[in-house]
């Protein structure tokens, strides 16, 4: 079973320009998290998708990110325009669907994407 | 509010040596705690988790944690670090109450980065 992808791995921009990072969930996971990692910081959640929708965005930093799940299968990331604070590591999880009573499953993390902004 | 404190961002141990990598947490609901570690050029592995169940918790690769209500601690042990254990190593917190709204958001500490002597 192949595990979560992100797309692409690395990335530099220049400040102003915009980018798109894609996350390809775990098939049949109809969680969709995304994270970043800051330089020297701890990774913080920026959303949740369930299937297509938005579950929880309060993690998102300001509206120049804008995520996308359309048809409740990838993600789309995208940051326009790019600021030199948004340099760090998004990483994208996916997890299965919650059961009743509300068990945790288990977050599934993909490699992440450095995003370095010039 | 949830949160999650690593004490050590790094931590040299010598090979065949007793691995403890501390992790303290806050949280007003029963938390979730999970460990995942980071392999270099790699995304986040999950280690080991705690969901309510057996207070002491075993992973993969001989690791194991032991959840302490009473000192709000989930610290990580291994018996005898071995070469391949150097990464760094995440402690993260989540609780479906905190994040409201169905979303297991997770809260990580900084990571402590564990280099292995040989």
């Amino acid at each position: 079973e192949a595990g979560v992808t992100q797309f692409p791995s690395h990335s530099v921009i220049e400040k102003g320009q915009t980018v798109t990072l894609r996350c390809d969930p775990i098939s049949g996971h109809d969680n969709l998290y995304w994270y970043r990692r800051v330089m020297g910081k701890e990774i913080k959640f920026l959303l949740h998708f369930v299937k297509e929708s938005k579950q929880d965005e309060s993690g998102m930093p300001n509206n120049r990110f804008l995520a996308e799940r359309t048809g409740g299968t990838y993600s789309t990331l995208k940051v326009q325009p790019a600021e030199l604070e948004d340099s760090g590591v998004y990483f994208c999880a996916s997890s299965q669907e919650m059961l009743a009573g509300g068990r945790i499953e288990t977050q599934y993390f993909g490699p992440g994407t450095r995003l370095l902004v010039l | 509010a949830q949160s999650v404190t690593q004490l050590g961002s790094h931590v040299s141990v010598s090979e065949g040596a007793l691995v403890l990598l501390r992790c303290n947490y806050s949280s007003s609901v029963p938390p979730y705690l999970f460990w995942y570690v980071q392999y270099p050029n790699q995304g986040l592995q999950l280690l080991l988790k705690y969901t309510s169940a057996a207070t002491l918790v075993k992973g993969i690769n001989g690791f194991e944690a032991e959840f302490k209500k009473s000192e709000t601690s989930f610290h990580l042990t291994k018996p005898s670090a071995h070469m391949s254990d150097a990464a760094e190593y995440f402690c993260a917190v989540s609780s479906l109450a905190y994040s409201g709204a169905g979303s297991y958001q997770l809260t990580f500490g900084k990571g402590t980065k564990l280099s292995v002597i040989p």
